[in-house]
Protein backbone atom coordinates (compact mmCIF):
# COMPACT_ATOMS: atom_id res chain seq x y z
CA UNK A 1 0.00 0.00 0.00
CA UNK A 2 1.04 3.30 -1.02
CA UNK A 3 0.26 4.79 2.42
CA UNK A 4 -1.91 7.98 2.43
CA UNK A 5 -1.27 10.46 -0.55
CA UNK A 6 -1.17 14.23 -0.33
CA UNK A 7 -0.92 16.74 -2.95
CA UNK A 8 0.45 19.18 -3.73
CA UNK A 9 3.69 18.53 -1.21
CA UNK A 10 4.55 22.18 -1.95
CA UNK A 11 2.09 25.36 -2.57
CA UNK A 12 2.75 28.84 -2.49
CA UNK A 13 0.30 31.47 -3.28
CA UNK A 14 -1.01 34.71 -3.15
CA UNK A 15 -3.36 36.17 -0.48
CA UNK A 16 -6.61 35.79 -1.92
CA UNK A 17 -6.26 33.12 -4.39
CA UNK A 18 -8.15 29.90 -3.37
CA UNK A 19 -5.91 26.95 -2.61
CA UNK A 20 -6.62 23.41 -2.88
CA UNK A 21 -5.27 20.13 -1.25
CA UNK A 22 -5.97 16.94 -1.40
CA UNK A 23 -4.96 13.54 0.35
CA UNK A 24 -6.03 10.26 -0.66
CA UNK A 25 -6.67 7.96 2.19
CA UNK A 26 -5.21 4.22 2.22
CA UNK A 27 -7.31 1.72 0.86
CA UNK A 28 -10.09 0.33 3.55
CA UNK A 29 -9.92 2.95 5.81
CA UNK A 30 -13.27 4.93 6.75
CA UNK A 31 -11.58 7.56 9.17
CA UNK A 32 -9.81 10.57 7.91
CA UNK A 33 -8.52 13.32 9.58
CA UNK A 34 -7.29 17.32 8.54
CA UNK A 35 -4.73 18.47 10.56
CA UNK A 36 -2.70 21.78 10.56
CA UNK A 37 1.06 22.20 11.76
CA UNK A 38 2.19 25.43 12.73
CA UNK A 39 5.10 26.74 15.11
CA UNK A 40 2.58 28.91 17.14
CA UNK A 41 -0.26 26.66 17.95
CA UNK A 42 1.19 23.18 16.75
CA UNK A 43 -0.75 20.05 15.58
CA UNK A 44 -4.32 20.94 15.43
CA UNK A 45 -7.50 18.95 14.67
CA UNK A 46 -9.68 20.64 11.53
CA UNK A 47 -11.91 18.37 10.94
CA UNK A 48 -12.45 14.85 10.19
CA UNK A 49 -14.65 12.42 8.27
CA UNK A 50 -16.15 8.71 9.12
CA UNK A 51 -17.59 6.98 5.78
CA UNK A 52 -17.38 10.39 3.93
CA UNK A 53 -19.41 11.93 6.74
CA UNK A 54 -18.38 14.78 8.67
CA UNK A 55 -18.42 14.31 12.20
CA UNK A 56 -16.39 16.79 13.69
CA UNK A 57 -15.19 20.41 12.00
CA UNK A 58 -15.25 22.37 15.45
CA UNK A 59 -11.35 22.70 14.61
CA UNK A 60 -11.90 24.49 11.51
CA UNK A 61 -10.64 28.00 12.01
CA UNK A 62 -13.37 29.91 9.87
CA UNK A 63 -15.63 30.03 7.11
CA UNK A 64 -12.71 30.72 4.68
CA UNK A 65 -12.17 26.74 5.57
CA UNK A 66 -13.80 23.91 3.81
CA UNK A 67 -13.24 20.15 3.36
CA UNK A 68 -15.16 17.57 1.18
CA UNK A 69 -14.94 14.14 1.08
CA UNK A 70 -17.27 12.52 -2.35
CA UNK A 71 -16.03 9.45 -1.79
CA UNK A 72 -14.03 7.19 0.33
CA UNK A 73 -10.97 7.39 -1.28
CA UNK A 74 -10.40 11.18 -2.07
CA UNK A 75 -11.00 14.04 0.28
CA UNK A 76 -9.98 17.77 -0.15
CA UNK A 77 -9.71 20.86 2.22
CA UNK A 78 -10.32 24.19 1.03
CA UNK A 79 -9.31 27.95 1.58
CA UNK A 80 -10.77 30.57 0.07
CA UNK A 81 -9.58 33.32 -0.24
CA UNK A 82 -6.32 32.12 1.30
CA UNK A 83 -4.54 34.95 4.00
CA UNK A 84 -0.44 34.89 4.74
CA UNK A 85 -1.67 33.59 8.82
CA UNK A 86 -2.89 30.62 7.01
CA UNK A 87 0.75 29.06 6.20
CA UNK A 88 1.47 26.24 7.40
CA UNK A 89 1.79 22.24 7.11
CA UNK A 90 -1.66 20.60 6.44
CA UNK A 91 -1.56 16.91 6.82
CA UNK A 92 -4.19 14.24 6.28
CA UNK A 93 -4.54 11.19 7.96
CA UNK A 94 -6.70 7.73 8.10
CA UNK A 95 -7.41 5.31 9.76
CA UNK A 96 -9.53 2.05 10.37
CA UNK A 97 -12.30 2.38 13.15
CA UNK A 98 -10.14 3.91 16.16
CA UNK A 99 -7.35 2.38 15.37
CA UNK A 100 -3.71 4.11 14.49
CA UNK A 101 -3.88 6.97 12.34
CA UNK A 102 -1.78 7.28 9.43
CA UNK A 103 -0.35 10.58 8.24
CA UNK A 104 0.57 11.35 4.65
CA UNK A 105 3.21 13.36 4.30
CA UNK A 106 1.56 16.57 4.19
CA UNK A 107 1.47 20.21 2.26
CA UNK A 108 3.89 22.25 2.80
CA UNK A 109 1.85 26.03 2.30
CA UNK A 110 3.08 29.55 1.69
CA UNK A 111 0.67 32.50 1.34
CA UNK A 112 2.30 35.74 0.62
CA UNK B 1 -11.05 17.54 28.86
CA UNK B 2 -7.60 15.77 28.14
CA UNK B 3 -4.06 17.29 27.49
CA UNK B 4 -0.57 16.74 27.19
CA UNK B 5 2.84 17.99 27.98
CA UNK B 6 5.73 17.79 27.05
CA UNK B 7 8.25 19.08 29.41
CA UNK B 8 11.33 19.67 26.97
CA UNK B 9 11.11 22.04 23.86
CA UNK B 10 14.31 20.71 23.65
CA UNK B 11 16.39 17.86 24.16
CA UNK B 12 20.38 17.10 23.07
CA UNK B 13 22.53 14.21 24.17
CA UNK B 14 25.35 12.55 22.71
CA UNK B 15 25.48 9.30 20.22
CA UNK B 16 25.43 6.21 22.27
CA UNK B 17 23.83 7.83 25.02
CA UNK B 18 20.35 7.58 27.40
CA UNK B 19 17.36 9.79 25.70
CA UNK B 20 14.69 10.40 27.93
CA UNK B 21 11.23 12.88 26.44
CA UNK B 22 8.96 13.86 29.24
CA UNK B 23 5.45 13.67 28.72
CA UNK B 24 2.61 14.44 31.28
CA UNK B 25 -1.33 13.86 30.47
CA UNK B 26 -4.18 14.96 31.98
CA UNK B 27 -7.65 12.81 30.88
CA UNK B 28 -10.60 12.11 32.82
CA UNK B 29 -11.16 8.35 32.00
CA UNK B 30 -8.50 5.41 31.49
CA UNK B 31 -6.33 7.07 28.94
CA UNK B 32 -4.58 5.78 24.88
CA UNK B 33 -1.62 6.84 24.83
CA UNK B 34 1.35 7.20 21.50
CA UNK B 35 4.44 8.70 21.26
CA UNK B 36 4.76 9.73 17.22
CA UNK B 37 7.77 10.90 15.77
CA UNK B 38 8.53 13.23 12.78
CA UNK B 39 11.36 13.35 10.39
CA UNK B 40 12.42 17.05 9.06
CA UNK B 41 10.02 17.38 6.15
CA UNK B 42 8.24 14.02 6.69
CA UNK B 43 4.80 12.93 7.98
CA UNK B 44 4.22 11.58 11.28
CA UNK B 45 5.26 7.69 12.34
CA UNK B 46 4.02 5.89 14.89
CA UNK B 47 6.35 4.56 17.50
CA UNK B 48 4.25 3.17 20.35
CA UNK B 49 1.10 2.98 21.66
CA UNK B 50 -0.63 1.97 25.51
CA UNK B 51 -3.54 1.15 25.39
CA UNK B 52 -3.89 -0.18 28.86
CA UNK B 53 -2.09 -3.24 29.02
CA UNK B 54 1.27 -3.89 29.93
CA UNK B 55 2.35 -0.47 31.35
CA UNK B 56 5.80 -0.59 29.66
CA UNK B 57 5.42 -0.48 25.97
CA UNK B 58 8.42 -1.51 23.54
CA UNK B 59 8.14 0.63 19.99
CA UNK B 60 10.11 0.61 17.09
CA UNK B 61 13.69 1.46 16.77
CA UNK B 62 14.55 0.63 20.17
CA UNK B 63 12.21 3.15 21.86
CA UNK B 64 9.99 2.27 25.09
CA UNK B 65 8.00 4.10 27.19
CA UNK B 66 6.32 3.33 30.52
CA UNK B 67 2.68 4.41 31.79
CA UNK B 68 3.15 5.55 35.20
CA UNK B 69 -0.83 6.49 36.18
CA UNK B 70 0.15 7.68 40.10
CA UNK B 71 2.71 10.39 38.53
CA UNK B 72 -0.04 10.46 35.51
CA UNK B 73 3.42 10.43 32.74
CA UNK B 74 4.36 8.56 29.71
CA UNK B 75 8.06 9.03 29.25
CA UNK B 76 10.13 8.27 26.47
CA UNK B 77 13.64 6.34 26.65
CA UNK B 78 15.87 4.67 24.86
CA UNK B 79 19.25 3.25 26.01
CA UNK B 80 21.60 4.66 23.22
CA UNK B 81 21.01 7.38 20.79
CA UNK B 82 21.64 7.23 17.20
CA UNK B 83 22.18 10.13 14.83
CA UNK B 84 19.11 8.90 12.49
CA UNK B 85 17.21 9.94 16.20
CA UNK B 86 17.18 12.81 15.91
CA UNK B 87 13.79 14.42 14.97
CA UNK B 88 10.57 16.07 16.89
CA UNK B 89 8.87 13.89 19.14
CA UNK B 90 4.52 14.17 19.79
CA UNK B 91 3.35 12.44 22.67
CA UNK B 92 -0.43 12.18 22.15
CA UNK B 93 -3.80 11.12 23.79
CA UNK B 94 -6.68 10.04 22.47
CA UNK B 95 -10.21 9.92 23.28
CA UNK B 96 -12.41 8.28 20.52
CA UNK B 97 -11.13 9.54 17.40
CA UNK B 98 -9.59 12.38 18.39
CA UNK B 99 -5.71 12.95 19.13
CA UNK B 100 -4.35 16.02 21.15
CA UNK B 101 -1.11 16.92 20.74
CA UNK B 102 1.72 17.95 22.91
CA UNK B 103 3.72 20.50 21.68
CA UNK B 104 6.74 18.29 20.96
CA UNK B 105 10.40 17.73 21.88
CA UNK B 106 12.81 18.34 19.40
CA UNK B 107 15.74 15.86 20.16
CA UNK B 108 19.59 16.54 18.94
CA UNK B 109 22.01 13.84 18.48
CA UNK B 110 25.48 14.84 18.58
CA UNK B 111 28.54 12.53 16.95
Amino acid sequence: DAGVIQSPRHEVTEMGQEVTLRCKPISGHDYLFWYRQTMMRGLELLIYFNNNVPIDDSGMPEDRFSAKMPNASFSTLKIQPSEPRDSAVYFCASSFRDHEQFFGPGTRLTVL
Amino acid sequence: AQSVTQLDSHVSVSEGTPVLLRCNYSSSYSPSLFWYVQHPNKGLQLLLKYTSAATLVKGINGFEAEFKKSETSFHLTKPSAHMSDAAEYFCVVKRGNMLTFGGGTRLMVKP
